[in-house]
């Protein structure tokens, strides 16, 4: 595969379950990326890594917790979340260092929490 | 701050007809980068184009054009006789550059949802 791939690409959950998101990436970057979007709302950066250290968490509840055991996958694990938690959840990768720092992102994970 | 500001919120075209996009930016540093995405239905965001502040050529290709003028804090995207297939949401987005030569994180805009009509 090619590019950056997200699983599952939609996902209904209860209040009280407990599911993951995956993001993995197949480009050899070394920054990665969650962003959440919702309807009529910019996109929102949630978390993003550096090699694999987090560096960056901007006010995000705990109920979701991030993952990034290398630098070629991310998770985004969700417990207890709400209903107004249902968004887009995209996940991106780039070259953090270098001239090219585009942002490559993925497919999203439509995520419905009822 | 930096910020993003994407004004038109809808626009809706015939085919063929040109249309613009425009998006205005906010930033105090010197050297900065400005992207285009594309989001189509399917929800992915495609990257279109990225420009740095010290290129101020505008650029084209194919049917897209991109205008970069400085003393307006402007980057606007062009799609000259536009198709159907380019019904999608747009986000023009800036990032600044950090210490260590790393890149700062994208702020985006809210988007224009173009709409393409047969």
């Amino acid at each position: 595969e090619t590019g950056v791939t997200q699983t599952p690409r939609h996902l209904v959950m209860g209040m009280t379950n407990k599911k993951s998101l995956k993001c993995e990436q197949h480009l050899g970057h070394n920054a990665m990326y969650w962003y959440k979007q919702s309807a009529k709302k910019p996109l929102e950066l949630m978390f993003v890594y550096n090699f694999k250290e987090q560096t960056e968490n901007n006010s995000v509840p705990s109920r979701f917790s991030p993952e990034c055991p290398n630098s070629s996958h991310l998770f985004l694990h969700l417990h207890t979340l709400q209903p107004e938690d249902s968004a887009l959840y995209l996940c991106a990768s780039s070259q953090v260092r270098g001239p090219y720092n585009e942002q490559f992102f993925g497919p999203g994970t439509r995520l419905t929490v009822l | 701050a930096q910020k993003v500001t994407q004004a038109q919120t809808e626009i809706s075209v015939v085919e063929k007809e040109d249309v613009t996009l425009d998006c205005v930016y906010e930033t105090r540093d010197t050297t900065y980068y400005l992207f285009w995405y594309k989001q189509p239905p399917s929800g992915e965001l495609v990257f279109l184009i990225r420009r740095n502040s010290f290129d101020e050529q505008n650029e084209i290709s194919g049917r897209y054009s991109w205008n970069f003028q400085k003393s307006t804090s402007s980057f606007n995207f062009t799609i000259t006789a536009s198709q159907v297939v380019d019904s999608a949401v747009y986000f023009c987005a800036l990032s600044e550059k950090r210490g260590g030569g790393s890149q700062g994180n994208l702020i985006f805009g809210k988007g224009t949802k173009l709409s393409v009509k047969p």
